[in-house]
């Protein structure tokens, strides 16, 4: 079982749809979740940081589910802008954390 | 202010070559990652700097990978020989404090890496 999975898609969706992203990790002991964002042949970007609580930036909805191990990333009103590769990266436990990515999932916007 | 940029943005060499990447991190960042995506897998972690000490070098896949930082600055990373299945892309990240810790590393471009 890989330590952070994601569906790489393609999602395709049409222009205002609304989009959702799962991506579960195996350490529950994790203790850092992001999203980055990756355009084509770009370098990584971060969209937004995980926490417990949750968090929404604008149209962009993260969540964390510590019990079931996987944070979730939801798009309102798709822009063909969004159109990319999200990666999930997902941080390790104890002083000293290394990173795991998951494959990413391709986000396709249609007009 | 200037992003993490990597040098070249591609390379094709043949196997048995040498190849050297370079990355120049954010001005100020002490800590500096080096990242390989394979295509078809996930970007995977090689070594990680502080400063010019190695922190982390678990990721690197055989002695044939020398990543150095003298100085603290910029990194090169050198495959030597380089076999076929050393492609990929390479990217470069810096941040400011460890990363992840609740801080944003920032990546470069990347350098694609192709042996022939």
């Amino acid at each position: 079982r890989k330590e952070v999975e994601q569906d790489p898609g393609p999602f395709n969706v049409p222009e205002g749809a609304t989009v959702a992203f799962n991506c579960t990790y195996s350490n529950s002991a994790s203790q850092s979740f992001f999203w980055y964002r990756q355009d084509c042949r770009k370098e990584p970007k971060l969209l937004m940081s995980v926490y417990s609580s949750g968090n929404e930036d604008g149209r962009f909805t993260a969540q964390l589910n510590r019990a079931s191990q996987y944070i979730s990333l939801l798009i309102r009103d798709s822009k063909l802008s969004d159109s990319a590769t999200y990666l999930c990266v997902v941080g390790g436990s104890g002083g000293y954390q290394k990173v795991t990515f998951g494959i990413g999932t391709k986000l396709q916007v249609i007009p | 202010e200037a992003g993490v940029t990597q040098f070249p943005s591609h390379s094709v060499i043949e196997k048995g070559q040498t190849v050297t990447l370079r990355c120049d991190p954010i001005s100020g960042h002490d800590n500096l990652y080096w990242y390989r995506r394979v295509m078809g897998k996930e970007i995977k972690f090689l070594l990680h700097f502080v400063k010019e000490s190695k922190q982390d070098e678990s990721g690197m896949p055989n002695n044939r990978f020398l990543a150095e930082r003298t100085g603290g600055t910029y990194s090169t990373l050198k495959v030597q020989p380089a076999e076929l299945e050393d492609s990929g892309v390479y990217f470069c990240a810096s941040s400011q404090v460890p990363f992840p810790g609740y801080t944003e590393a920032f990546f470069g471009q990347g350098t694609r890496l192709t042996v022939v």
